[in-house]
């Protein structure tokens, strides 16, 4: 099925540092959504962008909304052990018929203390 | 708890044989959606209820899954004849009317067929 292009696949990094990882289509989307998934549970929203160009943050994080309505990035700042999880894009086309979201294959994050 | 719930947690099963999994979604939420996350991949959408009318089945794999919601609130996802690539994690999500309004996940049902 479809899916997002999304990157890096996997991140290992040290407790403090900075992170930073993007998420591509080749086809617009009207709002674009960041989740964090533990094991064993379901994807949980971070942060929602619903305007192009939108630059919101959530606490240590950060997301943009491209320009293009083809692109969002998240940035992460100052991360910490609790970090640790994938992280997922996903859009949504905005149709009223449908909430149906498309989700990119996600990003492993690994934070040493 | 207040969120979704879904039953059972993990499912072993044979080739060919038929499952049920149980999604209750969070009270009052009109829309309900299935998805399937096999491993190291995003989550893939199913199914799209609005109240007990399946709005967007486009997901779904083939007529060997099909899905209910016949109250307008728990739903049951059914796959027949099952399959070893049916083998994954099955998410259900819900949220207050559709549309862009935020979707809150259940913990899934991880399904294994032998």
């Amino acid at each position: 099925g479809q899916q997002l292009n999304q990157s890096p696949q996997s991140m290992f990094i040290q407790e403090g540092e900075d992170v930073s990882m993007n998420c591509t289509s080749s086809s617009i989307f009207n709002t674009w959504l960041w989740y964090k998934q533990e094991p064993g549970e379901g994807p949980v929203l971070l942060i929602a962008l619903y305007k192009a160009g939108e630059l919101t943050s959530n606490g240590r994080l950060t997301a943009q909304f491209g320009i293009t309505r083809k692109d969002s990035f998240l940035n992460i700042s100052a991360s910490i052990p609790s970090d640790v999880g994938i992280y997922f894009c996903a859009g949504h086309r905005g149709s009223s018929n449908t909430g149906k979201l498309i989700f990119g294959q996600g990003t492993t994050l690994q934070v040493k203390p | 708890g207040a969120g979704v719930s879904q039953t059972p947690s993990n499912k072993v099963t044979e080739k060919g044989k038929y499952v049920e999994l149980r999604c209750d979604p969070i009270s009052g939420h009109t829309a309900l959606y299935w998805y399937r996350q096999s491993l190291g991949q995003g989550p893939e959408f199913l199914i799209y209820f609005q109240g007990t009318g399946a709005a967007d089945d486009s997901g779904l794999p083939n007529d060997r899954f099909f899905a209910v919601r016949p109250e307008g609130s728990v739903s049951t996802l059914k796959i027949q004849r099952t399959e070893r690539g049916d083998s994954a994690v099955y998410l259900c999500a819900s949220n207050l009317r559709g549309g862009t309004d935020t979707q809150y996940f259940g913990p899934g049902t991880r399904l294994t067929v032998l």
